[in-house]
């Protein structure tokens, strides 16, 4: 089955600075991974996906996140953070049965002035 | 074009008591899901339809109801509200397997 885990529940940075969230996942077969992000009492919205092809994958809002099949990582990062990136980042997979989405359980990006 | 609705935004209920989470896309999306948010659980998947008259249970079905009669209604039952079900509500569809999934604004319920 597949599942997902993200390592850190919270990351405090300061703004400007660099970030990583990182993100391993499980799966006995094709892997199809996401990012999502939830701002602040709102939904939650796509930020990027891999479903094939390139493994550097880039998104909205500067991210980017890297497939390392080896690693079965697809780490989130920024090479700058803004304050109004403080939100609540999910990394997804694909469940295979019917397309369901099995999430993570979040990392709490806190940027700091 | 709305996207995803969800209502009613807030709702408190009393334990034992009923009632029906309401949502609406109009984007002619067969897939549509009902998740619940708990802190430090991430969304789990409540229950989901590939298109009308098909529904089926997700990792946490236990304690709601559904029903698919039309592709843009999805309402979510709670048959007796028990604390345990006091959550954020989210509602979710998309366009086959890889298209994006797009999220209401969520319900927030408490159960006293």
């Amino acid at each position: 089955a597949q599942s997902v885990t993200q390592l850190d529940s919270q990351v405090p940075v300061f703004e400007e600075a660099p970030v990583e969230l990182r993100c391993n996942y499980s799966s006995s077969v094709s892997v199809y991974l996401f990012w999502y992000v939830q701002y602040p009492n709102q939904g939650l919205q796509l930020l990027l996906k891999y479903l094939s092809g390139s493994t550097l994958v880039k998104g909205i809002n500067g991210f980017e996140a890297e497939f390392n099949k080896s690693q079965t990582s697809f780490h989130l990062r920024k090479p700058s953070v803004h304050i109004s990136d403080t939100a609540e980042y999910f990394c997804v997979v694909y469940g295979g049965s019917q397309g369901n989405l099995i999430f993570g359980k979040g990392t709490k990006l806190s940027v700091k002035p | 074009n709305a996207g995803v609705t969800q209502t009613p935004k807030f709702q408190v209920l009393k334990t034992g008591q009923s009632m029906t989470l309401q949502c609406a896309q109009d984007m002619n999306h067969e897939y549509m899901s009902w998740y619940r948010q708990d802190p430090g659980m991430g969304l789990r998947l409540i229950h989901y339809s590939v298109g009308a008259g098909i529904t089926d249970q997700g990792e946490v079905p236990n304690g709601y109801n559904v029903s698919r009669s039309t592709t843009e209604d999805f309402p979510l039952r709670l048959l007796s509200a028990a604390p345990s079900q006091t959550s954020v509500y989210f509602c979710a569809s998309r366009s086959g397997n890889w298209g994006e999934q797009f999220f209401g604004p969520g319900t927030r319920l408490t159960v006293l």
